[in-house]
């Protein structure tokens, strides 16, 4: 069974980049067709997609986020990554990385505080 | 900009079925949306109950089931047991993007 494990700072200030990887244990991350998401949740809001990696690379990002997001995936590594520049107070959340087998991270938290 | 809306609240009694709803502004939702469900108890990471409409994982409880309903994707569950009760979120398809609903908090009572 594939797990995902998300890691990263826990504490970032405004307007600097928020950095963050997923681990992908349990199978190859370029194994089958799936692609690769990440997906936020600010404490007691709803789920918000961020967007999505498949392992050619090719990404699609959320709209509302798109002028700010990189995802990246290391094939190497079994990782793929996220990076959300010029954060603010709004991008306090948890975040989870999840793939499309709908295999889910436990989590990250992420703060935006100075 | 899409918006994706749930029931914000449900209760269901012991035993009893009770039905989710996920309905899209732009228009009727088909099978091309893709509809996933997910479960999220508090304090845990969601899970994912049904994937492209009615699909389910092997960690599915057989009481889930997934269909379009009326325009809507829907989410029936069938022998409600304590342990249901938690927040479901659908998602929906949108050519290149996601869209999650609000979220529906399920109360089984």
């Amino acid at each position: 069974q594939v797990e995902l494990q998300e890691s990263g700072p826990g504490l970032v200030k405004p307007s600097q980049t928020l950095s963050l990887t997923c681990s992908v244990s349990g199978g190859s991350i370029r194994s089958g067709n799936y692609y690769w998401s990440w997906i936020r949740q600010p404490a007691g809001k709803g789920l918000e997609w961020i967007g999505r990696i498949y392992t050619s690379g090719s990404t699609n990002y959320n709209p509302s986020l798109q002028s700010r997001v990189t995802m990246s995936i290391d094939t190497s590594k079994n990782q793929f990554s996220l990076k959300l520049s010029s954060v603010t107070a709004a991008d306090t959340a948890m975040y989870y990385c999840v793939n499309s087998g709908g295999v889910w991270g436990q989590g990250t938290m992420v703060t935006v505080s100075s | 900009q899409t918006v994706v809306t749930q029931e914000p609240s449900l209760t269901v009694s012991p035993g009893g079925t009770v039905t989710l709803t996920c309905a899209s502004s732009t228009g009727p939702v088909t099978s091309d949306y893709y509809p996933n469900w997910f479960q999220q108890k508090p304090g845990q990471a969601p899970t994912t109950l049904i994937f492209s409409t009615k699909f389910k994982h092997s960690w599915t409880p057989a009481r889930f089931s997934g269909s379009l309903l009326g325009g809507k994707a829907a989410l029936t569950l069938s022998g409600g047991q304590p342990e249901d009760e938690a927040d479901y979120y659908c998602l929906l398809f949108y050519g290149g993007a996601w869209v999650f609903g609000g979220g529906t908090k399920l109360t089984v009572l």
